[in-house]
């Protein structure tokens, strides 16, 4: 059951400079996409979220972007700190489900 | 700000024996939830539980597991005989309701976790 993947397990980017996670997912029938923050020893947090019926949602230093054509969503962190570190899970689910699911996670690290 | 207390933050057990994960959800939340993460693999949805009863479970979530909120605080999960396989980070989620779109716009508020060996 994979219906959401991230295929990057890490990324390394500099202090500053752009951070684009990117998530791919199956199910064309997902209405809502998140993204959560985890760092070690703690459970994931979320960040942020974008509807189905939206293309863009910004928050900050967070974006993240949907494509339903190709299925894919990514999240920009602009500019990039170290305290971003962490490991990032895109997640989906239906509206009128109580589930959702995660793919794997990517581990960002930012370096100062 | 409020938390989602999750106890013991690790366990270890001998294969076979049962284990009870326990967790205490936000206090006005209605909606709990338990997940898993097996080291180094995707966050998994075990079970989603509303109103003193299971809503939606995954085919992860066999006769070996069960929940219950026993007293109107706890929410536990029971594995009855574990197996090596379950070793994994088992997270429990709670949020204040499914409606408006409540999950999608906030989140899950998660826990801790706890770590769960099997040896």
């Amino acid at each position: 059951d994979q219906q959401v993947k991230q295929n990057s397990p890490s990324l390394s980017v500099q202090e500053g400079r752009i951070s684009i996670l990117n998530c791919d997912y199956t199910n064309s029938m997902f209405d809502y996409f998140l993204w959560y923050k985890k760092y070690p020893a703690e459970g994931p947090t979320f960040l942020i979220s974008i509807s189905s019926i939206k293309d863009k949602n910004e928050d900050g230093r967070f974006t993240v972007f949907l494509n339903k054509s190709a299925k894919h969503l990514s999240l920009h962190i602009v500019p990039s700190q170290p305290g971003d570190s962490a490991v990032y899970f895109c997640a989906a689910s239906l509206y009128n489900n109580n589930d959702m699911r995660f793919g794997a996670g990517t581990r960002l690290t930012v370096k100062p | 700000e409020p938390e989602v207390t999750q106890t013991p933050s690790h366990q270890v057990t001998q294969m076979g024996q049962e284990v009870i994960l326990r967790c205490v959800p936000i206090s006005n939340h209605l909606y709990f939830y338990w997940y898993r993460q097996i080291l180094g693999q995707k966050v998994e949805f075990l079970v989603s539980f509303y109103n003193n009863e299971i809503s939606e479970k995954s085919e992860i979530f066999d006769d070996q597991f069960s929940v219950e909120r026993p007293d109107g605080s706890n929410f536990t999960l029971k594995i009855r005989s574990t197996k090596l396989e379950d070793s994994a980070m088992y997270f429990c989620a709670s949020i204040p309701s499914i409606t408006g779109g409540n999950a999608h716009n906030y989140g899950y508020t998660f826990g801790s976790g706890t770590r769960l060996t099997v040896v």
